[in-house]
């Protein structure tokens, strides 16, 4: 079983629609929770970081946890065609912070 | 402030080789890591070093090394490069528990 798995898409979604993007992680001691961004042939770039169960929101961007169904998802709202990329979510373990990665879901949002 | 920085962006090597990659840290960050990135795929963890010490080594052969110097940058050794080494090798520097990454360097293996 890997450690974290999300959907590999790709998803297409029209602009001005949301975007939701899924992953769970198998390791319930996980305690950290990141998204990054990575368009084609680039590094990652941090989206969010969540720790606690709910819904962190950063502006068209709200990341949700539930740690009892070991799940974490990004919300994109109105979408924008520069959205589109592949998105990572990552994960930490109780000790130490090695992360670890979802093989990431590759995002177009159509004009 | 200037971001994580590595060198070189590319590099050709040939089967049986040896490479260095080199990775300095965002000003103030004591944490370095290492991934592998083949096409398709996320990152993989290779190394992690705090204040010099390795703090997490991932599942990759010994052929892999790193270490970090008094100044927080690190270099990641490769030695008998073989054709599946042929990836993106990114380096991330964190404080506290986020990881901020470099632009990446690009090796491919002939």
């Amino acid at each position: 079983q890997k450690e974290v798995e999300q959907n590999s898409g790709p998803l297409s979604v029209p602009e001005g629609a949301i975007a939701s993007l899924n992953c769970t992680y198998s390791d319930r001691g996980s305690q950290s929770f990141f998204w990054y961004r990575q368009y084609s042939g680039k590094s990652p770039e941090l989206i969010m970081s969540i720790y606690s169960n709910g819904d962190k929101e950063d502006g068209r961007f709200t990341a949700q946890l539930n740690k009892a169904s070991q799940y974490v998802s990004l919300l994109i709202r109105d979408s924008q065609p520069s959205d589109s990329a592949t998105y990572l979510c990552a994960v930490t373990r109780l000790a130490g912070n090695q992360f670890y990665f979802g093989t990431g879901t590759s995002l177009t949002v159509i004009p | 402030d200037a971001g994580v920085t590595q060198s070189p962006t590319h590099l050709i090597k040939t089967r049986g080789q040896h490479v260095t990659l080199r990775c300095s840290p965002i000003s103030g960050h004591k944490s370095v890591s290492w991934y592998q990135q083949v096409l398709g795929q996320g990152p993989q963890f290779i190394f992690q070093y705090y204040e010099k010490e390795e703090r997490g080594r991932g599942n990759f052969p010994d052929r892999f090394s790193a270490r970090q110097f008094p100044n927080y940058s690190s270099e990641l050794n490769v030695n008998a490069l073989l054709l599946g080494d042929s990836a993106l090798y990114l380096c991330a520097s964190s404080i506290q528990e986020t990881q901020y990454f470099g632009p990446g360097t690009r090796l491919l293996v002939l």
